[in-house]
This record gives C-alpha cells, sequence and structure tokens, in this order.
C-alpha cells in the first residue's frame, strides 16, 4: 500500500479567500488524483496531477479555481480558490499504481467555508 | 461512460447480522476493476477490496464476502456478522484509466 499525507485536515475559512492542501507520498507515483466529496455526497474526480505538466481538469472544473501543483513524483497541491461556502467538502488526495489495480487516498482534507 | 449504481441508500441492521450491500456498473471497457471503500465518520477513504473484470471467482476475507457477476454487471458486498464498528458509509467504485467513478454510496448503520 502507499502512505499519503494530507495537509490540513480540517480548516475553517472565510469566503473570498484561497486555501492550498498539500499531499505527500510515501514513494514514487506516477498517476496521482484530487477528488472532491461535497457534504453527504460521492467522491466526484477534480483533476488528474500530472508531473511536470499543467494538470488534466473533469468537465466542471478550471484551473482558476483549482490551480493544482506536481512538482515530482510524491507531492502535489490542490489550491482552492476564492472560496465560497458552495466550497465546502471534504477534498482526498489518490494515487494509483499496478495499472489502476491499487487506488489509495489521504485522509481528506475538511474544508468549511464561512 | 461510467456509471456506477448503489441503490440502496442507508441500511440499518442489529448487531451480529449479514449485510449485503449492492452494487451495478455500466462500462464499455472490457477490462476493469471495481473497488469497495469504507468512510467512518472520520472521513479517511479506506480499502476493502478490488476485483478485475477477468475474474469471477468470489471470494471471502474475514468477515467480507463478495458476489461479482459479470453477466448482471454487479458487484455485491457482504459483511457476515456486523458489528459496531461497520457503521460507515460504503462506496463502490469502477477504476478506468487509473480514475474511480464511484457510487452513490450506502450508509450502513449497526446497532448494538
Amino acid at each position: 500500500s502507499a502512505v499519503i499525507s494530507q495537509k490540513p485536515s480540517r480548516d475553517i475559512c472565510q469566503r473570498g479567500t484561497s486555501l492550498t492542501i498539500q499531499c505527500q507520498v510515501d514513494s514514487q507515483v506516477t498517476m496521482m488524483f484530487w477528488y472532491r466529496q461535497q457534504p453527504g455526497q460521492s467522491l466526484t474526480l477534480i483533476a488528474t496531477a500530472n508531473q511536470g505538466s499543467e494538470a488534466t481538469y473533469e468537465s466542471g472544473f478550471v484551473i482558476d479555481k483549482f490551480p493544482i501543483s506536481r512538482p515530482n513524483l510524491t507531492f502535489s497541491t490542490l489550491t482552492v480558490s476564492n472560496m465560497s461556502p458552495e466550497d465546502s467538502s471534504i477534498y482526498l488526495c489518490s494515487v494509483a499504481r499496478g495499472g489502476g489495480t491499487e487506488a489509495f487516498f489521504g485522509q481528506g482534507t475538511r474544508l468549511t467555508v464561512v | 461512460a461510467q456509471k456506477v449504481t448503489q441503490a440502496q441508500t442507508e441500511i440499518s441492521v442489529v448487531e451480529k447480522e449479514d449485510v449485503t450491500l449492492d452494487c451495478v456498473y455500466e462500462t464499455r471497457d472490457t477490462t476493469y476493476y471495481l473497488f469497495w471503500y469504507k468512510q467512518p465518520p472520520s472521513g479517511e477513504l479506506v480499502f476493502l477490496i478490488r476485483r478485475n473484470s477477468f475474474d469471477e471467482q468470489n471470494e471471502i476475507s474475514g468477515r467480507y464476502s463478495w458476489n461479482f457477476q459479470k453477466s448482471t454487471s454487479s458487484f455485491n458486498f457482504t459483511i457476515t456478522a456486523s458489528q459496531v464498528v461497520d457503521s460507515a458509509v460504503y462506496f463502490c467504485a469502477l477504476s478506468r484509466d487509473y480514475k474511480l467513478s464511484f457510487g452513490a454510496g450506502t450508509t450502513v448503520t449497526v446497532r448494538a
């Protein structure tokens, strides 16, 4: 398995501000992702964090709102920009290995925007 | 398109009862992977089991077992002799190109 550390684990932020979430993996991985889980909902993929190039965003998510960095094969950040209460969610970092046979998640960042 | 359906929204059982969670999926891929995850109230997503599309052998792992039927596109998950600590939201997921599509989740409450 992979050990994934996410920081912060939770935060309460003012609307209009931005929060950067960090994800650190204990080993090098090629495929790294960010998911969002809105209150009482399932998980939705935000984007694929590509090492050395721009992230690939899913429909409904844009770089200006969710900029992502991936400077190396063990680390990524997700920024939630210009936050509104609708951004209150759990954000989860995930890594996939083994041709898609393994998928592990960080403990999540529980974000509340007030 | 990938789609995962968990028709059961909530299940409530008394401790020691068995719990079966239903999952139906849609995909055009011939090779794919199916997962079950558990999300306790603390929020982290815990990997439970995985099955690939070319292996329909059903297995038991401790109190967990699963029934994968390609003919009906179903991947059901059973907890035997449930315990209070099994109370959580359970997600079924389908993998394509390393990305996961999740079902809506089933909330399981096990009462003492």
